[in-house]
């Protein structure tokens, strides 16, 4: 069936650093594919999304690009801020006819000034 | 415009006892997704609802129920909880047009004690 692999975290970095948080899948057909991010004490949000191969999906100074050859979504940002500290996470839908998101475990960043 | 609301946000419940969760989606979003997180099982996918209809469902219990009313609000029903059943429930609202980015709401922190 269908799944997504994240790294595992925490994932600890200084303010201005550059982030990588990769993500794997395994699907069928040909998925979109998300990042969310969620911060401490709230539901989750959308940060950026991909739809199909070669797709780039930016928002905030986030970037991520659905590669089919290599079946990954990895995160990235050049220059992290304290306020990027949240658990993010890695997802997909790839069903016919249906909304159903199929999650990472979730990586949480840590940013400290 | 509105986002996802969900009430109540905060709910303690005893073993054995029934519980009732709303949503309320986004104007206009006719198909509403359920989830359940906790720390040991990450995200997992509930059911989801689209224009009364159950549309796709997780694995779980028979004891985790939902229905979708005519103006897409949604509820789920957990009976005879357990100790396990500990979680934030997140409802989540798309277009309902497969495929879409999901909206989610801040989520219900159920606690059984």
């Amino acid at each position: 069936g269908n799944s997504v692999t994240q790294m595992e975290g925490p994932v600890t970095l200084s303010e201005e650093a550059f982030l990588t948080i990769n993500c794997t899948y395994t699907a069928t057909g040909y998925p979109s594919l998300f990042w969310y991010v969620q911060y401490p004490g709230e539901g989750l949000q959308l940060l950026l999304k991909a739809t199909k191969a070669d797709d780039k999906g930016s928002n905030k100074g986030f970037e991520a690009t659905y590669r089919k050859e290599t079946t990954s979504f990895h995160l990235e940002k050049g220059s992290v801020q304290v306020s990027d500290s949240a658990v993010y996470f890695c997802a997909l839908t790839g069903s016919y006819n249906t909304d159903k998101l199929i999650f990472g475990t979730g990586t949480r960043l840590q940013v400290f000034p | 415009k509105a986002g996802v609301t969900q009430t109540p946000r905060y709910l303690i419940k005893t073993r054995g006892q029934q519980v009732t969760l709303s949503c309320s989606p986004i104007s206009g979003h006719r198909s509403v997704s359920w989830y359940q997180q906790t720390p040991g099982q990450g995200l997992q996918f509930l059911f989801e609802y689209f224009s009364e209809t159950q549309r796709n469902k997780g694995n779980f219990p028979g004891r985790f129920s939902g229905r979708q009313f005519s103006n897409s609000r949604s509820e789920m029903n957990v009976s005879t909880l357990e100790l396990g059943d500990s979680a934030l429930y997140l409802c989540a609202s798309s277009p309902g047009t497969a495929n879409n980015e999901q909206f989610f709401g801040p989520g219900t922190r159920l606690t059984v004690l």
